[in-house]
Formats: C-alpha cells, sequence, structure tokens
C-alpha cells in the first residue's frame, strides 16, 4: 500500500530552527509538496520538489531523496506565527496526491 | 478576489437528509477536488474532475456523489447523511491534473464543516 510518515507533533523556540521529516512509499513518484495549515484553515502551498536536493524559499526549505523515500521541511527563524500543521503529499504515479496526516508544529516563546 | 469559494462554512444535519456542499474556483482551473479531513488521518479523496464532464472515484467516494457540469462548479452531494460522514470538507483546484509546465499545485477553498447527528 501506499504510505507517508511524519511526526505528529513537534515543539520548537521562537527564532530556532526545526525540521520535519517525512517518509513515503508510494507507486511511483511525480513530486513531493509540503502545505501549511493553520487550525480551523485551508491548506496553503509551501514548496514543490521533483528532483532531489534543497528548495529553498526564505525562511523555508525543502528537500528530498527520492532514492531514500525521504523528504525535510526546513524551518528557521521561527515565529509564532508558524504555528500549524504541516502537511507532506506525494504525487503518485497516476497523479494521484497521497497525504501524510500531518505534523503539528508548537511554537514556545 | 480570486480562489475558491465554499458553502456553507458550517452545517449540522440530521441523519438521513441530502445535503450539497457547493464550490465554485474563478482561476479556470481545468481539475477539482473534494477531500474530507478527519483528525489524525491525512487528507482524503472523495472525488475529483479532471476536466468539465467528468468525473472520478477517490479514496472514499462511498455515500458522496459529484457533478462537473461546467468548469467553474464542483458540488458534492450527500444522499442520505450518515454520522461516518461528519467531517472537515475541502474543495480544491489546480490548474492541471498532471504535472506538465506546472507544479499541479492545489487551492483549497476554506472548508465546510458538516455534522452529522
Amino acid at each position: 500500500g501506499q504510505n507517508i510518515d511524519q511526526p505528529t507533533e513537534m515543539t520548537a523556540t521562537e527564532g530556532a530552527i526545526v525540521q520535519i521529516n517525512c517518509t513515503y512509499q508510494t507507486s511511483g513518484f511525480n513530486g513531493l509538496f509540503w502545505y501549511q495549515q493553520h487550525a480551523g484553515e485551508a491548506p496553503t502551498f509551501l514548496s514543490y520538489n521533483v528532483l532531489d536536493g534543497l528548495e529553498e524559499k526564505g525562511r523555508f526549505s525543502s528537500f528530498l531523496s527520492r532514492s531514500k523515500g525521504y523528504s525535510y521541511l526546513l524551518l528557521k527563524e521561527l515565529q509564532m506565527k508558524d504555528s500549524a500543521s504541516y502537511l507532506c503529499a506525494v504525487r503518485d504515479s497516476n497523479y494521484q496526491l497521497i497525504w501524510g496526516a500531518g505534523t503539528k508544529l508548537i511554537i514556545k516563546p | 478576489i480570486a480562489g475558491i469559494t465554499q458553502a456553507p462554512t458550517s452545517q449540522i444535519l440530521a441523519a438521513g437528509r441530502r445535503m450539497t456542499l457547493r464550490c465554485t474556483q474563478d482561476m479556470r482551473h481545468n481539475a477539482m477536488y473534494w477531500y474530507r479531513q478527519d483528525l489524525g488521518l491525512g487528507l482524503r479523496l472523495i472525488h475529483y474532475s479532471n476536466t468539465a464532464g467528468t468525473t472520478g472515484k477517490g479514496e472514499v467516494p462511498d455515500g458522496y456523489s459529484v457533478s462537473r457540469a461546467n468548469t467553474d462548479d464542483f458540488p458534492l452531494t450527500l444522499a442520505s447523511a450518515v454520522p461516518s460522514q461528519t467531517s472537515v470538507y475541502f474543495c480544491a483546484s489546480s490548474a492541471s491534473s498532471e504535472g506538465g509546465s506546472n507544479t499541479g499545485e492545489l487551492f483549497f477553498g476554506e472548508g465546510s464543516r458538516l455534522t452529522v447527528l
């Protein structure tokens, strides 16, 4: 079966760096997405990786290793507004998105 | 403001009643999707449409139906609601159902919180 694994919850301190991991086992691979979802709101797109390596976008970076079925989202200079759930999703060989359950990130002052 | 509009935002429904969740987008996206989101689970695809006039079943289609008469609208109908359909429902759209020249990122509506008693 297809599976996306990510930690259920993480806690970090304002101003620090946090890495949220995602491992996947899917039928084929056509890209990996990270979305941010604040409580009670809709998910919003953060990043997309289709080739191995690091994609940097401001305070957020996303890394992909296709051979290891592994990605991480790196958040730097954490702010209180970064408290949210972070969703990892993989597009499989049928171009269907398989979603992880999300990682709830709690930022403490 | 361009985007996706869902209605209603929230609804309490008696079991056995029929309910239609509305979804409209003004981005001229070809592909549209309905997901449900339950605590502790990832987003689960109910139905999708790659282009106007076509629909397909997702991971959890039972008890739901959709139609795509035009590009903009993609309503989701629960013919006879049951308590297990209590969930938050998200409509989403993307420019294309496949990668191509764009990432295929999804744009989500604000969600419809449905409670079936």
